[in-house]
C-alpha cells in the first residue's frame, strides 16, 4: 500500500524557517517524481513544486510564488521527500500535502497524497 | 501560465441525482486533466486521470470526459459519500493548476 507521510509543520514567524519531510513507502521512490501541493485555509489547492528521479538528474520545478524561497530535496536511501522553506510569508500559511507522480518526462497527475501538514506563519 | 475555471462554484443536489461539473482550461491541454474528491478536513483523492480513466479502485459511477480545453466530471447516482469538494487540474505544463473547485451539498 502507497503511504506518504508528512512531518515538520508548526508555527513560525514571518521571515523564520521551516523544514518539511515526507517518508513514503509502499512503492519505490527512487523510481517517481515527487511534489508538494499546498492549501491555504477555507482556499483551493496549489502546486508548490516538483523534483524529478535520479534518471533526470534531480531537477526541480517550482511555482512562481514561492520560487528563491522554498527547495525541494530528496534523499532516494530514505525513501523520503523534503521542502525546505526560508523566508516565510503569512501568505505561506497552509496545509503541506506530499504527492507521488510519474516515472519520466510523460505527464503524469497526483496518484496518491499524504494526509498534509499544517504551517502556520504568523508572530 | 494556464488558468482552470469549474462550473459551478457550488450545488445542491439529492441521493440518487446524476450531478455533471464542467471544467475549462484557457487553453488547450490535450487530455492531462485530472480530478481530485476533498472531503472536509482530509486530504484530496484521485478520482480520474487523462480526462477519462479511472483511478484504480474508484466506483465507476465516477466519469470524466472531454479533451483540448472542455471537460466533464459526472457522478451517475449521487450517494452520502460523495458529498464533498470537487477540483481539476492540468498537468500539460507548468506551473500544474488547479481549478477553484466545486462544493456539492445536500439538498
Amino acid at each position: 500500500e502507497v503511504q506518504l507521510v508528512e512531518s515538520g509543520g508548526g508555527l513560525v514567524q514571518p521571515g523564520g524557517s521551516l523544514r518539511l519531510s515526507c517518508a513514503a513507502s509502499g512503492f519505490t521512490f527512487s523510481d517517481h517524481y515527487m511534489d508538494w501541493v499546498r492549501q491555504a485555509p477555507g482556499k483551493g489547492l496549489e502546486w508548490v513544486g516538483r523534483i524529478r528521479n535520479k534518471a533526470n538528474s534531480y531537477t526541480t520545478e517550482y511555482a512562481a510564488s514561492v520560487k528563491g524561497r522554498f527547495t525541494i530535496s530528496r534523499d532516494d536511501s530514505k525513501s523520503s521527500l523534503y521542502l525546505q522553506m526560508n523566508s516565510l510569508k503569512t501568505e505561506d500559511t497552509a496545509v503541506y500535502y506530499c504527492t507521488r507522480s510519474g516515472v519520466d518526462t510523460t505527464p503524469y497527475y497526483f496518484d496518491y497524497w499524504g494526509q498534509g501538514t499544517l504551517v502556520t506563519v504568523s508572530s | 501560465d494556464i488558468q482552470m475555471t469549474q462550473s459551478p462554484s457550488s450545488l445542491a443536489a439529492s441521493v440518487g441525482d446524476r450531478v455533471t461539473i464542467t471544467c475549462r482550461a484557457s487553453q488547450g491541454i490535450n487530455n492531462y486533466l485530472a480530478w481530485f474528491q476533498q472531503k472536509p478536513g482530509k486530504a484530496p483523492k484521485s478520482l480520474i486521470y487523462a480526462a477519462s480513466s479511472l483511478q484504480s479502485g474508484v466506483p465507476s459511477k465516477f466519469s470524466g470526459s472531454g479533451s483540448g480545453t472542455d471537460f466533464t466530471l459526472t457522478i451517475s447516482s449521487l450517494q452520502p459519500e460523495d458529498f464533498a469538494t470537487y477540483y481539476c487540474q492540468q498537468y500539460k505544463s507548468y506551473p500544474f493548476t488547479f481549478g477553484p473547485g466545486t462544493k456539492v451539498d445536500i439538498k
